[in-house]
């Protein structure tokens, strides 16, 4: 079975401090893994996935296939970064179908 | 291009009524996808439709029903509305193809539906 944990629903920061936001997810095969962003009014957006290895507004995320983790982590937070965070996870596809396993989500809030 | 587009934004219903929500994917996308979110948690799969083909379905009871039309829009149809339905539901088209095409999914904004 495919599940994505995340176990934090809420994380309070201050400005300029580091942010790391925890997923662990469970698929016996290879995934594909993506963080999705929230932000305030807005809709369900992409903010990065694993196999670009980009930097999308200075958060990272490595894939650890040990530790089955894609923890989202970014050195220096922003004001801007409050949002509602969602890790997700496409594992093989089963029967042609591209489906998204999405964990609970983590709400950031970065205090100024 | 207007993005993923969903109607309508809002809608109330009362228990066993039956409710229709539409999508309209990003222009050239032929896969659209249905996802429920309940309040409070992450987006749970519905349903996935290519080229007018059911391609998945997720573990929703047969009252959730879908279909594709020839222009690649989409119909979420639920039957029998429960409390439980109560959600928003989340609309999103994609240019894989089952063979090619990026594995990522642009959302529309949603369908919140209250059931009274």
């Amino acid at each position: 079975a495919q599940r994505v944990t995340q176990p934090e629903k809420l994380l309070s920061v201050f400005k300029g401090a580091p942010v790391e936001l925890k997923c662990n997810y469970s698929y016996s095969g290879s995934p594909e893994l993506f963080w999705y962003v929230q932000y305030s009014r807005q809709r369900l957006q992409l903010l990065l996935r694993h196999i670009s290895r980009e930097s999308i507004k200075g958060f990272t995320a490595d894939l650890n296939k040990g530790e089955t983790s894609f923890h989202l982590k970014k050195p220096f937070a922003q004001e801007e970064d409050s949002a509602m965070y969602y890790c997700a996870l496409s594992g093989a596809i089963i029967q042609g179908a591209q489906k998204l396993v999405f964990g609970q989500g983590t709400r950031l809030t970065i205090n100024p | 291009d207007a993005g993923v587009t969903q109607s309508p934004t809002h809608l109330i219903k009362t228990r066993g009524q039956q409710v229709t929500l539409r999508c309209s994917p990003i222009s050239g996308h032929k896969s659209v996808s249905w996802y429920q979110q309940v309040l409070g948690q992450g987006p749970q799969f519905i349903f996935q439709y290519y080229e007018k083909e059911e391609r998945g379905r997720g573990n929703f009871p047969d009252r959730f029903s879908a279909r594709q039309f020839p222009n690649y829009s989409s119909e979420l149809n639920v039957n029998a509305l429960l409390l439980g339905d109560s959600a928003l539901y989340l609309c999103a088209s994609s240019s894989w193809t089952g063979v090619s095409g990026a594995n990522v999914l642009t959302f529309g904004a949603g369908s919140r539906l209250t059931v009274l």
